[in-house]
């Protein structure tokens, strides 16, 4: 199994603003997926993010607009960008832990409110 | 995209059985069907998944039809607690890069 520990949980940010979340893993992981939910809809993948190495970014999301880092194999940052009200999601980190299974572990996510 | 198709809503008595139905037509041979769970403001929990035999664990049980385009979740005895939205997605199990694409999901509700 995996412990993830997100911060911030929540957050009320201004127009234009940039917020940078952290996503904090127990264990070493290979991979990091990051995820958004909208309000009221379902997780969409934002992008994988992968140790000394770009991370590699769904249709639709830009590394401009959601920079990421992979320091090392235990921790990741999402940024959002430059953020208007429809950024207002919460935003899910998770890893594999176990390859023999694929059972993909969650963090509690952050929810970020834009104003 | 996602490769599964799930009502969008059911109820279930409290104490009764819940089965989930999830169509997965397209899926692969070397692809799993997978079950999540989100319970309201939580991130999602892993289930249970399997390939093409039935499965059980402590939570739930999967039932895999003979040609595997389609599978049902089973909560045999379906608490309050149980009322979330489940997501059924199907995927390549091994290896730790594998990615998971959630489609919409069934919202469960449990009721007294």
């Amino acid at each position: 199994s995996a412990v993830i520990s997100q911060k911030p949980s929540r957050d009320i940010c201004q127009r234009g603003t940039s917020l940078t979340i952290q996503c904090q893993v127990d264990s070493q992981v290979t991979m990091m997926f990051w995820y958004r939910q909208q309000p009221g809809q379902s997780l969409t993948l934002i992008a994988t993010a992968n140790q000394g190495s770009e991370a590699t970014y769904e249709s639709g999301f830009v590394i401009d607009k959601f920079p990421i880092s992979r320091p090392n194999l235990t921790f990741s940052t999402l940024t959002v960008s430059n953020m208007s009200p429809e950024d207002s999601s919460i935003y899910l980190c998770s890893v594999v832990a176990g390859a023999n299974t694929g059972e993909l572990f969650f963090g509690e996510g952050s929810r970020l409110t834009v104003l | 995209d996602a490769k599964t198709t799930q009502p969008p809503s059911m109820d279930c008595a409290e104490g009764r059985a819940a089965n989930l139905p999830c169509n997965h037509s397209t899926i692969s041979g070397n692809e799993y069907v997978y079950w999540y769970r989100q319970i309201h403001s939580q991130g999602p929990q892993y289930i249970i998944h399997g390939l093409k035999n039935n499965e059980t664990n402590e939570m739930a049980s999967l039932i895999i039809t003979e040609d595997r385009k389609s599978s049902t979740l089973i909560l045999p005895h379906a608490t309050l607690r149980d009322t979330a939205v489940y997501y059924c997605i199907v995927r390549v199990a091994m290896g730790y890069g594998n990615k998971l694409v959630f489609g919409a999901g069934t919202i469960l509700r449990v009721k007294s």
